[in-house]
């Protein structure tokens, strides 16, 4: 299976201020077709996961264009430029190329 | 506007069997991938299963056990889980779509004696 590993698995940020996650797979995610199936996820506490990003950069629909991705191959970063306080909660990044589909640990993001 | 709502969860004994729901509205149902994905208490994510046209596939974890089905025409897909262990509590949510863009809010499933 594809291990999918973030860091830190712990942020602790101040509004306004940048914050940077990582994630990396031990294997490639570029897929046979070309793509890259790397996407990004964020929990609310109490609430149900959301896809923020698909493959690597791509923004789903509603999302501040505050949430960037980017990456490739084993090696990606979701990027929120200015962080505000319903940003808090658990980002996950899950691969979507490889079987089974594997999600990160999870990365906590709080406001200090 | 995408809709899942989940049912079909409880509390069953070690061993036990239950079974789970999905129904899908606002979407072209019969053409989507769908998957079921859960959430122990206080863990991450683990994907579970995933239901193309002619296509399903399992976690190891729960192959042989869980049976992952869909009703095209009442747009319902049902997670047929057996010999349910304490380690299958979780929230189990439905997910649209091959690349997982729509969420349910999960059914709990608390498997205990």
């Amino acid at each position: 299976d594809v291990v999918m590993t973030q860091s830190p698995l712990s942020l602790p940020v101040t509004l306004g201020q940048p914050a940077s996650i990582s994630c990396r797979s031990s294997q490639s995610l570029v897929h046979s077709d070309g793509n890259t199936y790397l996407h990004w996820f964020h929990q609310r506490p109490g609430q149900s996961p959301r896809r923020l990003i698909y493959k690597v950069s791509n923004r789903d629909s509603g999302v501040p264009d505050r949430f960037s991705g980017s990456g490739s191959g084993t090696d990606f970063t979701l990027k929120i430029s200015r962080v505000e306080a319903e940003d808090v909660g658990i980002y996950y990044c899950m691969q979507g190329t490889h079987w089974p589909r594997t999600f990160g640990q999870g990365t906590k993001v709080e406001i200090k | 506007e995408v809709q899942l709502l989940e049912s079909g969860g409880g509390l069953v004994q070690p061993g036990g069997s239950l079974r789970l729901s999905c129904t899908a509205s606002g979407f072209p149902f019969s053409t989507s991938g769908m998957n079921w994905v859960r959430q122990a208490p206080g863990k991450g994510l683990e994907w579970v299963s995933v239901i193309g046209e002619t296509y399903t596939s399992y976690a190891d974890s729960v192959k042989g056990r869980f049976t992952f089905s869909r009703d095209n025409s009442k747009n319902t897909i049902h997670l047929e889980m057996n010999s349910l262990r304490a380690e299958d509590t979780a929230l189990y949510y439905c997910v649209k779509g091959w690349q997982f863009d729509a969420w349910g809010r999960g059914t709990m499933v608390t498997v205990s004696s």
